[in-house]
């Protein structure tokens, strides 16, 4: 198994809504990541964690908040977001951290929009 | 900071031709570059990873190599098909977990 799952694929949520996406790897993989990504732009870094602890925030705001409840799952827990934060959200993960010549592999992303 | 420019950002070509795409960064002391490639609203899939003591890597039709004195890692696609059409990422890497990912090269193989 190669795949890294995102679920969902597409959501519509509002201002004040609480949601969270998911991301599932059992590829054995100690090293997962989200990215944000906006049409026709580079995907940005937002958080790493390594063996299940974070190691990278990159500056995100405080409505988006991960977690990393075992080895093979990630979370991004989602609130109170502005029509700005509309993207393709990607998860991706590796065998160890990054750096250390690890290829990434991705899922398939969630395409989140904030009405 | 690490800015990195892809050359050209757009490419479209009848099948069969040799592609060159190009990558750029302003900062030299890396680890590694990956390649890859994006299908429409898709995630990622890496095609080649070169790490900082090699010169290039091959995968069938794709080459790529890695100038890191220069700041440079090109892209060779040979004998192009409709199906690589997508959009082509470099990002070159620092040893702190990060990737910074290129502006990319949305190429279009036509029939």
């Amino acid at each position: 198994d190669t795949e890294v799952t995102q679920t969902p694929k597409h959501l519509v949520m509002g201002m004040t809504n609480k949601k969270s996406l998911k991301c599932e790897q059992h590829m054995g993989h100690r090293a997962m990541y989200w990215y944000k990504q906006k049409a026709k732009k580079p995907p940005e870094l937002m958080f790493v964690y390594s063996y299940e602890k974070l190691s990278i925030n990159e500056s995100v705001p405080s409505r988006f908040s991960p977690e990393c409840p075992n080895s093979s799952l990630l979370n991004l827990h989602l609130h109170a977001l502005q029509p700005e934060d509309s993207a393709l959200y990607l998860c991706a993960s590796s065998q160890d951290r990054a750096g250390r010549n690890e290829k990434l592999f991705f899922g398939s992303g969630t395409q989140l929009s904030v009405l | 900071k690490q800015e990195v420019t892809q050359i050209p950002a757009a490419l479209s070509v009848p099948e069969g031709e040799n592609l060159v795409l190009n990558c750029s960064f302003t900062d030299s002391a890396i680890y590694n570059l990956q390649w890859f490639r994006q299908d429409p609203g898709k995630g990622l899939t890496s095609l080649l990873l070169i790490q900082s003591s090699q010169r290039e890597q091959t995968s069938g039709r794709l080459n790529a190599s890695l100038d890191k004195s220069s700041g440079r890692s090109t892209l060779y696609i040979a004998a192009s098909q409709p199906g690589d059409s997508a959009t082509y990422l470099c990002a070159p890497e620092r040893n702190t977990d990060k990737l910074i990912f290129g502006t990319g090269t949305r190429l279009q193989v036509f029939p």
